[in-house]
């Protein structure tokens, strides 16, 4: 069973389109992240969200909207795309344990591609 | 705020080496979680070990092991007896217990073993 999966894998777009990667965990997490991992493998948090709740908003262009409609989703819906958006982006999902911090657990990515 | 350093940007072995990845932390918390992960060429993050700030004992995991070190703010990650599969790209994060959820990844080392 697949525990954070990415849909879709690849998407391959035009510049200035609307675009959404969804993520779900059947983990039972109460926490879903968002990162982006440029073409130099720089891991950055975007969003982190808690119980439905923004928790973490970096500094990300607001065409970068996450929307979460339960616990086990959290969706990336981005706005009039630009070339610099082209990049792989991972969603991960963690949980408390106690005394032993948040581990995450990636999804396999959404390798997006603007032209 | 809180900062991973990964010095070493490409590390190039032959099989059967062994080699160590340096990752030095910067932290103002006395509570804290250090992880490592591990992207192989399919692109998948791949948890390998937690440690909490508390917890100073080195630990060991077939070929794997790591030594953390309070006292000079680091977490350095050791193959040994490295093989070909071991090629990938080697990420060390830290968060922070006040912080809630905030993962903060390093740069990233490439470690290619060469048969």
């Amino acid at each position: 069973d697949t525990a954070v999966s990415q849909t879709p894998k690849y998407l391959v777009t035009q510049m200035g389109n609307d675009k959404s990667i969804k993520c779900e965990q059947n983990l039972g997490h109460d926490t879903m992240y968002w990162y982006k991992q440029d073409s130099k493998k720089f891991l950055k948090i975007m969003f982190s969200y808690n119980n439905k709740e923004l928790i973490i908003n970096e500094t990300v262009p607001n065409r970068f909207s996450p929307k979460s409609p339960d616990k086990a989703h959290l969706n990336l819906h981005i706005n009039s795309l630009e070339l610099g958006d082209s990049a792989v982006y991972f969603c991960a999902s963690s949980q408390p344990s106690p005394g032993q911090g948040w581990e995450q657990f990636f999804g396999p990515g959404t390798r997006l591609t603007v032209l | 705020a809180q900062k991973v350093t990964q010095a070493q940007t490409e590390i190039s072995v032959v099989e059967k080496e062994d080699v160590t990845l340096d990752c030095v932390y910067e932290t103002r918390d006395t509570t804290y979680y250090l992880f490592w992960y591990k992207q192989p060429p399919s692109g998948e993050l791949v948890f390998l070990i937690r440690r909490n700030s508390f917890d100073e004992q080195n630990e060991i995991s077939g070929r794997y092991s790591w030594n953390f070190q309070k006292s000079t703010s680091s977490f350095n990650f050791t193959i040994t007896a490295s093989q070909v599969v071991d090629s990938a790209v080697y990420f060390c994060a830290l968060s922070e217990a006040y912080m809630n959820n905030d993962m903060r990844f390093g740069a990233g080392t490439r470690l290619t073993v060469k048969p």
